[in-house]
């Protein structure tokens, strides 16, 4: 079983359009987190979410919003995609509480977004 | 600018030799180190951890060593195997909460035949 999963794995959209990109995790995680790799392989945390906190990168573009129906899934909305936003999104999960030995974070497969 | 960054971006090592990884970080206040794996087309993978009061940490075929010192962490594979071929990321973390992690930039470790 995928512990972190997210869908879809590729996406190839036009330029203006709004897209949603899935993550499910099942394993009892209550925080979870979008990162953006660039195409220089660079990982950087856009959102860190549980039921009590959102915490934002402030460098992410207010077009990205996270949503969250309930724990175990976190879905990253962008609206009017622009080319640069053309990067693999990864999504994470973590139990809450400081990031340490034994509450490590855990990573999905990432999703593929092409923007044209 | 980044915290974490790594001295070089591609390790090339003959199969069965030890490679070492480097990784240096430049914000004292971290507590916890982390290293992952990162294969083609996957998302990165846990492969060992260590917490700012440790300065050595070994797993299976993998040994994480810590120098707060000079603010450094390696990663040694013994005996490579061609599956240990894929991007290697140190990451920290400073605690104090869901703060995710701060990764360096990656070195792509290639494994010779």
């Amino acid at each position: 079983d995928t512990a972190v999963s997210q869908t879809p794995k590729y996406l190839v959209t036009q330029m203006g359009n709004d897209k949603s990109i899935k993550c499910e995790q099942n394993l009892g995680h209550d925080t979870m987190y979008w990162y953006k790799q660039d195409s220089k392989k660079f990982l950087k945390i856009m959102f860190s979410y549980n039921n009590k906190e959102l915490i934002i990168n402030e460098t992410v573009p207010n077009r990205f919003s996270p949503k969250s129906p309930d724990k175990a899934h976190l879905n990253l909305h962008i609206n009017s995609l622009e080319l640069g936003d053309s990067a693999v999104y990864f999504c994470a999960s973590s139990h809450t509480g400081t990031v340490s030995s034994g509450n490590t974070i855990y990573f999905g497969e990432g999703s593929w977004l092409t923007v044209v | 600018g980044e915290s974490v960054g790594l001295h070089l971006p591609t390790l090339s090592v003959q199969e069965g030799d030890n490679s070492i990884i480097n990784c240096a970080y430049s914000n004292s206040a971290s507590d916890y180190f982390i290293w992952y794996k990162q294969e083609s087309g996957k998302g990165p993978q846990f492969i060992i951890d260590i917490r700012s009061n440790m300065d050595k940490r070994q797993g299976q075929r993998v040994t994480v060593l810590l120098n707060k010192t000079v603010k450094h962490l390696s990663l040694q594979i013994a005996a490579t195997q061609p599956g240990d071929s894929a991007v290697y990321f140190c990451a920290e973390n400073v605690g104090g909460g869901a703060d995710g992690l701060t990764f360096g930039k990656g070195t792509h470790l290639i494994i010779q035949p």
